[in-house]
Formats: structure tokens, C-alpha cells, sequence
């Protein structure tokens, strides 16, 4: 069975200041890889997905990803954040065989100073 | 116009009780879900449905009963809460088995006291 590892529980970065969020996962075939952010209170919007081809992927709100099959990695990068960019964040890989079924790894949640 | 909706949004009640979560999309989609998100803010897979069909079942207790009168309806009765069922449930949809983009609603905060 596939699993989802993201190692920091709790970031806390500067606002302008770069932000990276860490991504493990196991899965015997090509994964389809996703984050998704969760802002306070709120449901979970995706905010992109990796399926194939290009290795790195762009997402919505400046977000970016980066797929490493040799290292089992799918990163989250924003090269500058902003304070509403404060928010819980979880990556997912996705399993065909049981229907889309997503395994969610445990977050990780971004606290931004001003 | 929300995408996916779900009723309601906070949910109070005793240990021992029945209650439902109703979950509905207007994105014309297939294929939905139910999700549970403990204290822990760990997010986990219930149940899925395509076309009123139930696709994955993950070894939840048979207290829990999904039903979907229609595709774009998906509602979620629990029989003799527990304490432990205290949790965000979250419905999603996407548009069908082939495909993992999945919307997910605001969640419903059940407490059981």
C-alpha cells in the first residue's frame, strides 16, 4: 500500500522569504503526486498535480513542485510567500486500482511572520 | 454557486445518537467521496461512490452508512455516535474513476459530547 510522509509538522517563515515543504512517498508504480492547501476553517483546494512528463510543475497562487522519482520526492516551493499563504498543506499520490483512491500525507502546517 | 456543498457545517450532539451529513455537487461529476479528518488534522478516505455505485469502502464501522439517491448527491448517516467519531468530515468530488482532481467541500465539524 502507497504511503505519504511530510517530515515538518510546523514552518514558520518570514513573509517575502522562500518556502519549501518537504514530500515523501511510497508507491511501486508512476504516482499520480498532488498538494492541496486547507486555510483555516475551510475544505482543501488542490493546488497542483503531477501525472507525467515534466518533472517540475506549476500550480495555482505562485506554488510550484518538483516530481524526484530517485528520491521518492515531490516538494512544494514558493519562491516568496505572503501572509495569506498561512494554511495547513498536504500532499497526496493517488492509487488507480481502488478507484482514485488519494492517500493524504499528515500536513504540514505554514505560519507566516510579518 | 458552490461546487460542493455540504449541511451542515457544525454538528453538536450526544453519544448514542443518529445523524446525518448531506454532501451535494453541481459540478456534474461521477464520482464522490467522504473523508474523515481526525484531531489530528490527519485526512483519511471513507467511502467513494461513481453513479450511485459504492466503489471504495475503507473498513469503516457498519455505524456509518453512505447513500446516494442520485450522482450528485452524497450523504453520510451515523447510527449510535461515539466519541471517538468526533472529527471533520469532508465530502469531495471529481469527475470520474479515471480521474484523481477531486474537489472537496468546507467540512462539517461533528462533536459528540
Amino acid at each position: 500500500a502507497q504511503s505519504v510522509t511530510q517530515p515538518d509538522i510546523h514552518i514558520t517563515v518570514s513573509e517575502g522569504a522562500s518556502l519549501e515543504l518537504r514530500c515523501n512517498y511510497s508507491y511501486g508504480a508512476t504516482p499520480y503526486l498532488f498538494w492541496y492547501v486547507q486555510s483555516p476553517g475551510q475544505g482543501l483546494q488542490l493546488l497542483l498535480k503531477y501525472f507525467s512528463g515534466d518533472t517540475l510543475v506549476q500550480g495555482i497562487k505562485g506554488f510550484e513542485a518538483e516530481f524526484k522519482r530517485s528520491q521518492s520526492s515531490f516538494n512544494l516551493r514558493k519562491p516568496s510567500v505572503h501572509w495569506s499563504d498561512a494554511a495547513e498543506y498536504f500532499c497526496a499520490v493517488g492509487e488507480g486500482a481502488a478507484g482514485n483512491k488519494l492517500t493524504f500525507g499528515g500536513g504540514t502546517r505554514v505560519l507566516v511572520k510579518p | 454557486d458552490t461546487a460542493v456543498s455540504q449541511t451542515p457545517k457544525y454538528l453538536v450532539t450526544q453519544m448514542g445518537n443518529d445523524k446525518s451529513i448531506k454532501c451535494e455537487q453541481n459540478l456534474g461529476h461521477d464520482t464522490m467521496y467522504w473523508y474523515k479528518q481526525d484531531s489530528k488534522k490527519f485526512l483519511k478516505i471513507m467511502f467513494s461512490y461513481n453513479n450511485k455505485e459504492l466503489i471504495i469502502n475503507e473498513t469503516v464501522p457498519n455505524r456509518f452508512s453512505p447513500k446516494s439517491p442520485d450522482k450528485a448527491h452524497l450523504n453520510l448517516h451515523i447510527n449510535s455516535l461515539e466519541l471517538g467519531d468526533s472529527a471533520v468530515y469532508f465530502c469531495a468530488s471529481s469527475q470520474g474513476l479515471q480521474d484523481y482532481e477531486q474537489y472537496f467541500g468546507p467540512g462539517t465539524r461533528l462533536t459528540v459530547t
